[in-house]
């Protein structure tokens, strides 16, 4: 089945800065790809999501970057906030449905202010 | 914003005995799934369901059945818990159309098998 890798799997930054996530696939025919954001005790939310038909998108300090040649694709928060600690994962479809996820094991950001 | 409910919110279970987490969902979604989760492996997939009647299996399975009585409810099953099943598990229900196929989660369920 499809396999994605997610890291690092700690990230501490200071407030102000940017963090970013990486995250590689093995399945050529994954064609999405969201992000979740957990706090503690919390359910995952999703945060923003890009398609196969694209290569970048943005939502206000996230930027989502999708590279299908190298099957790699990468969460950039920028000018980070306290409220950005919590942990993030990671998906990719599998196969070409939308429907099932394979999620990395998650990245647990820290922003020091 | 969608809503999908889960119970019991916390379990405690012995080992060998049966357990059923519930899920239901209103927001008229086809899809519902069963993940757990456990610190260092993220979202694991268990069970997964396209429409009421019909369940499908997921990456990790064993230990578990799952049943989808109707669109909006689906439940978890461990017949003969053991203490590896010790972990939180969420619920989360999508569509099927492209665009509108984000999935939201429950508020999970803790579960501990002594």
């Amino acid at each position: 089945g499809e396999q994605v890798e997610q890291l690092p799997s700690i990230l501490r930054v200071q407030e102000g800065s940017s963090a970013s996530i990486n995250c590689s696939y093995e399945d050529s025919a994954s064609n999405y790809f969201p992000w979740y954001k957990q706090e503690p005790g919390e359910n995952p939310k999703l945060i923003i999501d890009i398609r196969s038909n694209m290569e970048r998108k943005q939502i206000q300090e996230l930027i989502v970057l999708l590279d299908k040649k190298a099957k790699r694709f990468s969460l950039h928060i920028t000018d980070t906030q306290p409220g950005d600690s919590a942990m993030y994962f990671c998906a990719a479809s599998v196969g070409g449905s939308n429907a099932k996820l394979t999620f990395g094991k998650g990245t647990k950001l820290s922003v020091k202010s | 914003e969608a809503a999908v409910t889960q119970s019991p919110r916390s379990k405690v279970a012995v080992t060998g005995g049966k357990v059923t987490l519930s899920c239901h969902q209103t927001n008229n979604h086809d899809y519902m799934y069963w993940y757990r989760q456990d610190t260092g492996h993220g979202l694991r997939l268990i069970h997964y369901s396209y429409v009421a009647d019909s369940t499908e299996k997921g990456d990790i399975p064993d230990g578990y059945k799952a049943s989808r009585p109707s669109q909006e409810n689906f439940s978890l099953i461990l017949e003969l818990a053991s203490l590896s099943q010790t972990a939180v598990y969420f619920c989360a229900s999508s569509a099927p159309r492209v665009d509108q196929d984000t999935q939201y989660f429950g508020p999970g369920t803790r579960l501990l098998v002594l």
